[in-house]
């Protein structure tokens, strides 16, 4: 079955580095995926890795994919105001269709 | 850069109308998708579509829902008879499986049924 989970809230000071992380439970997932969702805003792919990659590197974003846990993070280094959203985690399975976390918010503090 | 587009971006509505919400995916995309938002909670599968037919469709997507690609640009989601429960955010995606299988998201319709 699809079940994704991950913390709800994570706070941040500025320019720390933020490490959000996910749990997955299906293991024929292909792809998994971060998007980004600012307040009243729709869902902005961040990044996505194949699930035969265990690290994706772009720019500030590194995806760390552990298949044996089935556990999924999102750093973000230097983290900005601007980062303050809600991070959702995703797993594509069969068709493409994507199975949701619940969301992390994330808050930066100056 | 090439996007999904939602009209209207918010659509109030009475219990019991019929609304139809509409998409226009990425041009060369195959692949498209109805996923919707009650506030506070995760974003749900609906259905999918593709090469003019729903490919599936989730425990969510009864008989009041339906889809239509009505011309080759149009992506459609009607509701037949609104209920309050209906009320949420609507995003429609699409997908180009040759190009790296990004799914791309609308900006989402925020329904509101009364």
């Amino acid at each position: 079955g699809e079940d994704v989970e991950q913390s709800l809230f994570l706070s941040v000071r500025e320019g720390d580095s933020s490490v959000i992380n996910c749990t997955y439970t299906d293991s024929s997932s292909t792809y998994l995926y971060w998007y980004k969702q600012e307040p009243g805003a729709g869902l902005q792919l961040l990044t996505y890795i194949f699930s035969n990659m265990d690290m994706k590197q772009d720019q500030r974003l590194t995806v760390l994919l552990n298949k044996k846990d089935k556990h999924l993070s999102l750093r973000i280094a230097d983290t900005q105001t601007g980062d303050s959203a809600i991070y959702f985690c995703a797993e594509s399975i069969s068709d493409y269709k994507l199975s949701f976390g619940a969301g992390t918010t994330v808050t930066v503090r100056a | 850069e090439p996007e999904v587009t939602q009209t209207p971006s918010h659509q109030v509505t009475q219990m019991g109308q019929e609304v139809i919400l509409r998409c226009v995916p990425i041009s060369n995309h195959l692949y498209f998708y109805w996923y919707r938002q009650i506030l506070g909670q995760k974003v749900e599968f609906l259905v999918s579509f593709y090469n003019n037919e729903i490919s599936e469709k989730s425990e969510i997507f009864d008989d009041q829902f339906s889809v239509e690609r009505p011309d080759g640009s149009n992506f459609t989601l009607k509701i037949r008879s609104t209920k309050l429960e209906d009320s949420a955010m609507y995003f429609c995606a699409s997908l180009d499986r040759g190009g790296g299988n990004e799914q791309f998201f609308g900006p989402g319709t925020r329904l509101t049924v009364l």
